[in-house]
């Protein structure tokens, strides 16, 4: 069985800050790792996906992962928040075989203050 | 590409009615279709897997006969619940995956009102 862990449900930073956003899998298998963004009452956004290959993943806003299997991590990062990072994140996993379900994390939301 | 459209967007309705909530692919064909259920300030939880030209397969707990799922063609699938009751009010999400993919490609939402 998969399952995903997202470490705070709540993460406050200042503008321009670092932000670190923590994602933990388990998995039995070769997992694939999404993180997605979303803004209120819209849907899910792709941030940016791991599948294979290199396991440092740039996605869209300025957005990176690294999956670090040894660590069973996908933790998201940002060098400089921004206002508008301002939403819910959620990291999920799938792999081959399940008909691409997802499992989804509990969610962080991310606070940007001034 | 790889649009995923819901309509409505929001719908208010009275305790006992039905409402059907539209999925649709819009620039590609979709196989399957997953369903979700969306509480505030909580994640996504997987109601159904829906594929073209066969029956829904339900997660755990979700009733069957009361979150109606039909996926007719490859670019939409709906959702029906029926008999709505106020505890049946959230957000509901879709999302669409092509042929042969592993990603999913979400729509943008339907929030339902029982009141």
């Amino acid at each position: 069985a998969q399952s995903v862990t997202q470490l705070g449900s709540h993460v406050s930073v200042s503008e321009g800050a670092l932000v670190l956003l923590r994602c933990n899998y388990s998995s039995s298998v070769p997992p694939y790792l999404f993180w997605y963004v979303q803004y209120p009452n819209q849907g899910l956004q792709l941030l940016l996906k791991y599948t294979t290959g290199a396991t440092l993943v740039k996605g869209i806003n300025g957005f990176e992962a690294e999956f670090k299997k040894s660590e069973t991590s996908f933790h998201l990062t940002k060098p400089s928040a921004h206002m508008s990072d301002a939403a819910e994140y959620f990291c999920a996993v799938t792999y081959t075989g399940t008909a691409s379900k997802l499992t989804f994390g509990t969610g962080t939301r991310l606070q940007v203050t001034l | 590409g790889a649009v995923v459209s819901q309509h409505p967007s929001w719908v208010i309705c009275k305790s006992g009615t039905s409402v059907k909530i539209e999925c649709r692919s819009l620039d590609f064909q979709a196989t399957t279709m997953f369903w979700y259920r969306q509480f505030p300030k909580q994640s996504l939880m997987l109601m159904a897997t829906s594929n073209e030209g066969s029956k829904a397969t339900y997660e755990q707990g979700v009733e069957k006969d009361k979150f109606l799922i039909n996926h007719a063609s490859l670019t939409l699938s709906t959702l029906t619940v029926t008999s709505a009751h106020p505890e049946d009010s959230s957000f509901y999400i879709c999302s669409a995956v092509p042929p042969a993919h592993y990603e999913q490609y979400f729509g943008p939402g339907t929030r339902l009102t029982v009141t």
